[in-house]
């Protein structure tokens, strides 16, 4: 079965710390990824995606995510967190399955940034 | 982008009631869906609503539980029936603009005593 794996539940880092996220999926046709971020209290807003063309692709805040298809991989990454980047943050993939669009979503990975 | 808007917004229910969430986009989508976000967990997608047709459940969903209407193409809503505390969640509507982007509305938290 289609799934995003998310391998990192728990990150704690200190503020100008780096940040990489991972996201690995299982799906072999064409697929578009997506970062997704929840803030305390907030809903979902969309932090970067990838479609096609350069497999790097940056996102808002300061956010990057390269897409590696010979690894199924799309992770995220930031060179200096800020505290207010403590969020949860969702990878998510858009592929066709069973003749409908879906999106999936990994389990999320919840990131402390202590001042 | 699109923007989304959700009733109730939290709400707490009893057992063995049923809750009617609504949501509403401010434009014409063709694709809507619901999401349940169980707490300390990720989205597990319910079922998929596009106007005109009847929803597609995911597995593990079904429409008797999970009532869903489309009457229209901003408009959505999913009931929960004869609920239990297992039930108690987010649920989240989420629509695909024409720029293959999905947006999410702000939930409604709902918890079953």
């Amino acid at each position: 079965a289609q799934s995003v794996s998310q391998h990192n539940h728990h990150v704690i880092l200190s503020e100008a710390a780096s940040l990489e996220l991972g996201c690995n999926y299982s799906y072999g046709g064409t697929v578009n990824l997506f970062w997704y971020v929840q803030y305390p209290g907030q809903h979902l807003q969309l932090l970067l995606k990838y479609f096609s063309g350069d497999p790097l692709v940056k996102g808002i805040k300061g956010f990057e995510a390269e897409f590696i298809k010979s690894k199924f991989s799309f992770n995220l990454r930031k060179p200096s967190v800020q505290w207010s980047d403590t969020a949860e943050y969702f990878c998510a993939v858009n592929a066709l399955m069973d003749s409908s669009y879906k999106l999936i979503f990994g389990s999320g990975t919840r990131l402390l940034v202590r001042p | 982008s699109a923007v989304i808007s959700q009733k109730p917004s939290r709400d707490i229910c009893q057992r063995g009631t049923s809750l009617t969430i609504q949501c509403q986009v401010d434009s014409q989508v063709t694709m809507m869906f619901w999401y349940r976000q169980q707490p300390g967990q990720s989205l597990t997608l319910i079922a998929t609503a596009n106007q005109g047709s009847e929803a597609t459940y995911e597995s593990g969903f079904v429409i008797d539980k999970f009532p869903i209407s489309r009457p229209n193409l901003t408009f959505s809503t999913l009931t929960v029936s004869n609920m239990s505390p297992e039930d108690s969640s987010i649920y989240l509507c989420s629509v695909l603009d024409r720029g293959n982007e999905q947006f999410f509305g702000p939930g409604t938290r709902l918890t079953v005593l």
